[in-house]
């Protein structure tokens, strides 16, 4: 079974430049979780979608956003990158509710702002 | 808010013997999920082991076991027959079945030396 995919895997920006980060959760799986991981800052909720809908957010500014397709895969789009938004973005899939809690976790995109 | 703390940046055990990291949670909520999660060099997450708060039996996986203690809002993790594939961040994580966000804790790095 092929678990959770992400593209690309490493990802330079420049400040003020959007980027899009994709995700594929594992077959099967209808929710789609998103974290950012930040040097000094750990990792922190961004987005959670299920069924193609936006169930929660994290405390970040809207320029963070993003979509899930009907076929479950999600988009992260980031809008007017600033240096601080460098860090390690992880997806991670469920079948919620019926999961029991467990998130299985993608290898993550490594996004570097200039 | 619910919080996560590992109070252990860094712990280090020699290969073959035991070593436990620590995790306080603090929570309103009577119905989560628990987690420990490793993230090796790769930076991949990998879940270790899942504790579905109602159970009062102490989750076991393999060479992994921790201690729940509910009452004290303490979720330790025990590492047995420590090997060198063993190191990597460890994280901590806390997930109600409402939010179905994981919130982590700060992670300890376990060193495993010869």
């Amino acid at each position: 079974e092929a678990g959770v995919t992400q593209s690309p895997t490493h990802l330079i920006k420049t400040r003020g430049q959007q980027a899009t980060l994709r995700c594929s959760p594992i077959s099967g799986h209808t929710s789609v979780y998103w974290y950012q991981q930040a040097l000094g800052l750990g990792l922190q909720f961004l987005l959670w979608y299920d069924e193609g809908e936006e169930r929660n957010r994290g405390n970040f500014p809207p320029r963070f956003s993003g979509r899930q397709f009907p076929n479950y895969s999600s988009e992260l789009n980031v809008n007017a990158l600033e240096l601080e938004d460098s860090a390690l973005y992880l997806c991670a899939s469920s079948f919620f509710p019926r999961s029991r809690g467990e998130q299985f976790f993608g290898p993550g995109t490594r996004l570097t702002v200039l | 808010a619910q919080t996560v703390t590992q109070s252990q940046p860094e712990m280090s055990v020699q290969e073959a013997e035991t070593v436990t990291l620590s995790c306080t949670y603090d929570t309103s909520e009577s119905d989560y999920y628990l987690f420990w999660y490793k993230q090796p060099p790769s930076r991949q997450m990998i879940l270790v082991i899942r504790q579905e708060a109602y159970k009062q039996q102490n989750a076991t996986e393999n060479r992994f076991s921790v201690n729940f203690q509910k009452a004290a809002k303490s979720f330790s993790l025990k590492i047995s027959d420590s090997q060198l594939g063993d190191a990597a961040m460890y994280f901590c994580a806390y997930l109600t079945g409402t939010a179905s966000k994981l919130t982590f804790g700060t992670g300890t790095r376990l060193q495993v030396t010869l």
